[in-house]
């Protein structure tokens, strides 16, 4: 079955700096990946969207990578704020329609 | 544009009860996902709805039921509530047929407390 593997511990960063996120994916090859942030006692709010066939995608001062090869997507923060503080959780389409496999996620720490 | 909201955004309840939950879409959503949200298993895929025709099931008990009407509106049912079904409980609402193209909006969720 798909396995979705995020590094369960947080990353704690200082502000300004670069955060990087990594998820990889086994037994599967998903047309699409996407990142959602989630806050405490919240839902989560989707982020960005890549698809197999693209290798990069960007969002203000957010970047996704997805190496189908590596079978593996990065997540970056740049300039990170204390406001990015959040846990972050990639999602693979299945295949069948709406629905979504999550990883357990990472939480991000950015630190004045 | 209002959100995906759910109700009620709290509810305790007793081992051997019955919980229905409410998901109202983004208006103009006619796809409709469930999920649940625990600190050990992360978000699971519990069904997927669309124009009232259940398209996909994650694996749960049958215990989990779900059903969707004619205005997208969605309920969730768990009958012969178990400790083990305490959690946060998401829905989702999309606007595509297909899983390609289409961002999932989350409510805020349904934290149900078994007791």
């Amino acid at each position: 079955s798909q396995k979705i593997e995020q590094n369960s511990e947080a990353l704690n960063i200082q502000e300004g700096k670069t955060a990087t996120l990594t998820c990889n994916y086994t037994n599967y090859s998903p047309a699409y990946l996407q990142w959602y942030r989630q806050d405490p006692g919240r839902g989560p709010v989707f982020l960005l969207l890549i698809r197999e066939n693209e290798k990069e995608k960007r969002k203000e001062r957010l970047k996704v990578t997805f190496d189908t090869t590596l079978k593996q997507s990065l997540f970056h923060v740049t300039a990170s704020q204390p406001a990015d503080s959040a846990t972050y959780l990639c999602a693979l389409d299945s295949g069948g329609y709406n629905k979504l496999i999550f990883g357990a996620g990472t939480r991000l720490a950015v630190h004045p | 544009k209002a959100g995906v909201t759910q109700t009620p955004r709290y509810l305790i309840k007793t081992r051997g009860q019955q919980v229905t939950l409410s998901c109202s879409p983004i208006s103009g959503h006619r796809s409709v996902s469930w999920y649940q949200q625990t600190p050990g298993q992360g978000l699971q895929f519990l069904f997927e709805y669309f124009s009232e025709t259940q398209r996909n099931k994650g694996n749960f008990p049958g215990r989990f039921s779900g059903r969707q009407f004619s205005n997208s509106r969605s309920e969730m049912n768990v009958s012969t509530l178990e400790l083990g079904d305490s959690a946060l409980y998401l829905c989702a609402s999309s606007s595509g047929w297909e899983t390609v193209n289409t961002e999932a909006f989350f409510g805020q969720g349904t934290r149900l407390t078994v007791v």
